[in-house]
């Protein structure tokens, strides 16, 4: 069974830092891409970054409002994703799902709140 | 970045009705849409992927239709567990976008 657990979240100030973390299980990490997307009563599901799989290097891509503040990364020997984040802005609140990429987006983590406010 | 607009924002229906909700791209996606349903307090469960294949073990009541900039996700006789918001979502260019989601309500 595919699961995706998330960790990490929490309350944060602004221009803060924090590192999420999901634990992927019934699957070989390496072979998947996988995503993290947030949600927000206001501006809804956004998707933030994407990791690719092991065969694509494990390359990298964001979404704008993010770059150069978030880093998306994994340790397949670990089976898990990571997602730093920097120089948090109020605005970062959200949920945090972990994803799994394929055929869509086929796998959800339960999510993780991550709150910024002073 | 490729907007999506679904409609309705909301619909109401009962048991056994057959519902249909669309969503439009801002341009052409070919057949990179998935469809999500989420419940209160719940992760979102993909339903269908390329526009009109059905996940593992989702109920055939679900089906998806369309190509380039208009999609319709159907739900052909509507359960009690059906009742929840909608989204879908294009995965053909970067950044990946949401629509806004459709509430099914009874």
């Amino acid at each position: 069974e595919v699961q995706l657990v998330e960790s990490g979240g929490g309350l944060v100030q602004p221009g803060g830092s924090l590192r999420l973390s999901c634990v992927a299980s019934g699957f070989t990490l390496s072979d998947y891409y996988m995503d993290w997307v947030r949600q927000t009563p206001a501006k809804g599901l956004e998707w933030v970054a994407r990791s690719r799989d092991k065969a694509h290097s494990h390359t990298t891509e964001y979404t704008a409002s993010v770059k150069g503040r978030f880093t998306i990364s994994r340790d397949d020997s670990k089976s898990s994703l990571y997602l730093q984040m920097n120089s948090l802005k109020t605005e970062d609140t959200a949920v945090y799902y972990c994803v799994r990429g394929r055929n869509g987006f086929d796998y959800w983590g339960q999510g993780s709140l991550v709150t910024v406010s002073s | 970045d490729i907007q999506m607009t679904q409609s309705p924002s909301s619909v109401s229906a009962s048991v056994g009705d057959r519902v249909s909700i669309t969503c439009r791209a801002s341009q052409d996606i070919t057949k990179s849409l998935t469809w999500f349903q989420q419940k209160p307090g719940k992760a979102p469960k993909s339903l269908i992927y390329d526009a009109s294949k059905l996940q593992s073990g989702v109920p055939s009541r679900f089906s998806g239709s369309g190509s380039g900039a208009d999609f319709t996700l159907t739900i052909s006789s509507l359960q009690p567990e059906d009742f929840a918001t909608y989204y879908c979502q294009q995965y053909k260019s970067y950044p990946y976008t949401f629509g806004q989601g459709t509430r099914v309500e009874i």
